[in-house]
């Protein structure tokens, strides 16, 4: 079941500009985590961030994550072509007998104009 | 994609023939994870496993098998059960089973069927 979903599902830019993807979930989480891919590609692991935590940053990434809403935003600032990519955020869920499982929304397509 | 290989990159099967996709990591992970992505889509867990020998169904197990006889290897078979098999898929491994782990992903195999 896809409890992440990503909103806009794409997202044409300038380069230079800033890129901001949103999630939304549904249920309580213990972290959120995103990930890019790049097209016909593996995913990369990008942030984590805690449901204790508000906001962490990594190089030009900043997330925020605001429980009360089940929301949670990626920033890319000053954008690069190379950005081009599909964003995923991913929710843990309990799957039972002490295991979680990652379910990942169906992404942000964003695209960086040269 | 460092660390996990997956092989072929492109696979292509008659519909009634089993096939069987590698996944294999050096990372030294206890997990690993077996995932479906259609275009447009998010990914989808097939199955994964937290120590060797032991594996759990994820959420469409359903025409598919796995082994987990070493702790580098994660082979996965699309049998021909599997009513809609062409699809990309992604092998991705994780330090652990918990949820504050981040994955870390093949370049996926895309499989077509006919």
């Amino acid at each position: 079941s896809q409890q992440g979903e990503e909103d806009p599902q794409a997202l044409s830019i300038q380069e230079g500009e800033n890129a901001t993807m949103n999630c939304s979930y549904k249920t309580s989480i213990n972290n959120l985590q995103w990930y890019r891919q790049n097209s016909g590609r593996g995913l990369v692991h990008l942030i984590l961030i805690r449901s204790n935590e508000r906001e962490k940053h990594s190089g030009r990434l900043r997330v925020t994550l605001d429980t009360s809403k089940k929301s949670s935003s990626l920033l890319i600032t000053a954008s690069r072509a190379a950005d081009t990519a599909s964003y995923f955020c991913a929710t843990d869920a309990y799957s039972g007998a002490g295991s979680y499982q990652l379910t990942f929304g169906k992404g942000t397509k964003l695209s960086v104009i040269p | 994609d460092g660390g996990i290989t997956q092989s072929p990159k492109y696979l292509f099967r008659k519909e009634g023939q089993n096939v069987t996709l590698s996944c294999e990591q050096n990372l030294n992970h206890d997990a690993m994870y077996w995932y479906r992505q259609d275009p447009g889509q998010g990914l989808r867990l097939i199955y994964y496993s937290q120590i060797v020998n032991d594996f759990q169904k994820g959420d469409i197990a359903e025409g598919y098998s796995v082994s987990r006889e070493k702790k580098e290897s994660f082979p996965l078979t699309v049998t021909s059960a599997q009513k809609n098999p062409t699809a990309f898929y992604l092998c991705a491994s994780s330090r652990g089973q918990g949820f504050s782990y981040e994955q870390y992903f093949g370049p996926g195999t895309r499989l077509t069927v006919t």
